[in-house]
């Protein structure tokens, strides 16, 4: 069974550029999350789609950063303008049933982002 | 608010020694707690969980204990491999199902 697959795995611009982020998530799975790793920190929640609604928005700088998850699949994550302070790993990932009492977040490779 | 506080790495360690890594947390509730590993060019990976006071989590010969009395759930192995070497990230799920990571802490393991 495929994993979660995310692209590009490395992305490389200048400020002020636009950039955006796909994930594909496992098959199956309706619930679908963008998080943010920062060098040498964990993984924060930028927000999490329960099919395609986006069900937890609160942490996503929504000045800057947009998703989408048009049809309760794959989803883009985008930044524009980029800022040199929005280098990190964006991390996607996905799960089946969150309502169940804990139920595993299944993560990708990351995609990780230099603003020069 | 909810937090996890690991320690700080590196880790070093020799081939089959004992290894802990600390994990204290602050939560509201009662929340479930996991360790998550990343291998050098990996995504994260659960390497075990508990969700409730005095589960013992266990998974590649990795053992964590949920212990509410000490808000801790630090992480054992009685002999670690140089194949363990990796970033371990402590994490617990909050009320609104959100996961909320500890800054990780890297294991080097030297043969």
């Amino acid at each position: 069974e495929a994993g979660v697959v995310q692209s590009p795995r490395y992305k490389i611009i200048e400020k002020k550029q636009p950039v955006a982020f796909w994930c594909n998530p496992i098959s199956g799975h309706n619930t679908l999350y963008w998080y943010l790793q920062n060098l040498g920190q964990g993984p924060e929640l930028l927000i999490r789609y329960e099919n395609e609604e986006a069900v937890d928005d609160s942490q996503l700088p929504k000045d800057r950063f947009s998703a989408e998850r048009l049809k309760g699949v794959d989803s883009t994550l985008k930044i524009q303008p980029a800022e040199l302070g929005d280098s990190a790993v964006y991390l996607c990932a996905s799960s089946s049933n969150p309502l169940v009492t804990y139920n595993e977040q299944f993560f990708g490779p990351g995609t990780r982002l230099t603003v020069l | 608010g909810n937090s996890v506080t690991q320690m700080e790495g590196p880790v070093t360690l020799s081939e089959e020694a004992f290894l802990t890594i600390n994990c204290t947390y602050t939560a509201t509730g009662y929340p479930s707690l996991f360790w998550y590993v990343q291998y050098p060019g990996e995504g994260l990976q659960l390497l075990l969980k508990a969700t409730k006071a005095d589960d013992k989590g266990s998974n590649k010969g990795f053992e964590a204990t949920y212990r509410k009395e000490t808000t801790s759930f630090h992480l054992e192995k009685g002999s670690v491999q140089v194949s363990d070497s990796a970033v371990y990230f402590c994490a617990l799920m909050d009320s609104s199902y959100k996961l909320i990571f500890g800054s990780g802490t890297r294991l080097l393991v030297r043969p």
